[in-house]
């Protein structure tokens, strides 16, 4: 079945450390999305990417990187800059299109807890 | 800038009667689209319906429908006859091609409760 792929579901980090969430999608979706999830908030943007080999910052990408070298994957890693890491971390996709008022599909989530 | 309003933290809504869930959104392009999710305490976003800005008519999907005021920049959720399931967190969003390239821009959500 198509969708997208989030792992690990649950990560355990100390302080200091750098993590990596993984994100892999098989909707053949050129656009790809961060976004971080706080309790009783919305989704806010980290990074995203449209097109592969290319990403964009989003409004709170500070601490946060990414890459994109192949169309499904799109890895997020929290550094030890991202000074309150604790969150609920989503990844999405959607069909590339400048144009293109579309859906997002979202995958399950990471939920990342700092020691 | 592109901004998403629900003034609803928390509504509780009697199984089987109907809810509907506030959203008002600032944009000053033509085209955009407008979208609802639902997150259940499991935490995947699920997709319930979408409103493009040049729609007509309200959009509907099963027991969902988006009440359309454009003149008023809204656009509210109305579900009817309340299920257990629907316990859940609502959130409202947008897209605007002209802004922020495309992204997703979304609201702060409503806790819908129902009741049995």
């Amino acid at each position: 079945d198509g969708g997208i792929t989030q792992s690990p579901k649950y990560l355990f980090r100390k302080e200091g450390q750098n993590v990596t969430l993984s994100c892999e999608q098989n909707l053949n979706h050129d656009a790809m999305y961060w976004y971080r999830q706080d309790p009783g908030q919305g989704l806010r943007l980290i990074y995203y990417s449209q097109i592969v080999n290319d990403f964009q910052k989003g409004d709170i990408a500070e601490g946060y990187s990414v890459s994109r070298e192949k169309k499904e994957s799109f890895p997020l890693t929290v550094t030890s800059a991202q000074k309150n890491p604790t969150a609920f971390y989503l990844c999405a996709s959607s069909l590339f299109g400048s144009l293109n008022t579309g859906e997002l599909f979202f995958g399950e989530g990471s939920r990342l807890t700092v020691l | 800038a592109q901004k998403i309003t629900q003034t609803q933290p928390g509504m509780f809504v009697q199984e089987k009667e109907a809810v509907t869930l506030d959203c008002t959104y600032d944009t000053s392009d033509q085209s955009y689209g407008l979208f609802w999710y639902k997150q259940p305490s499991s935490g995947e976003m699920i997709f319930l319906i979408y409103q493009g800005s040049y729609d007509e008519q309200n959009a509907t999907e099963g027991r969902y429908s988006l009440n359309f005021q454009k003149a008023r920049k809204s656009a509210n959720l109305v579900i009817s006859a309340s299920q257990l399931g629907d316990s859940a967190m609502y959130f409202c969003a947008m897209r605007s091609p002209r802004y922020n390239n495309n992204d997703m821009r979304f609201g702060a959500g409503t806790r819908l409760t129902v009741k049995p």
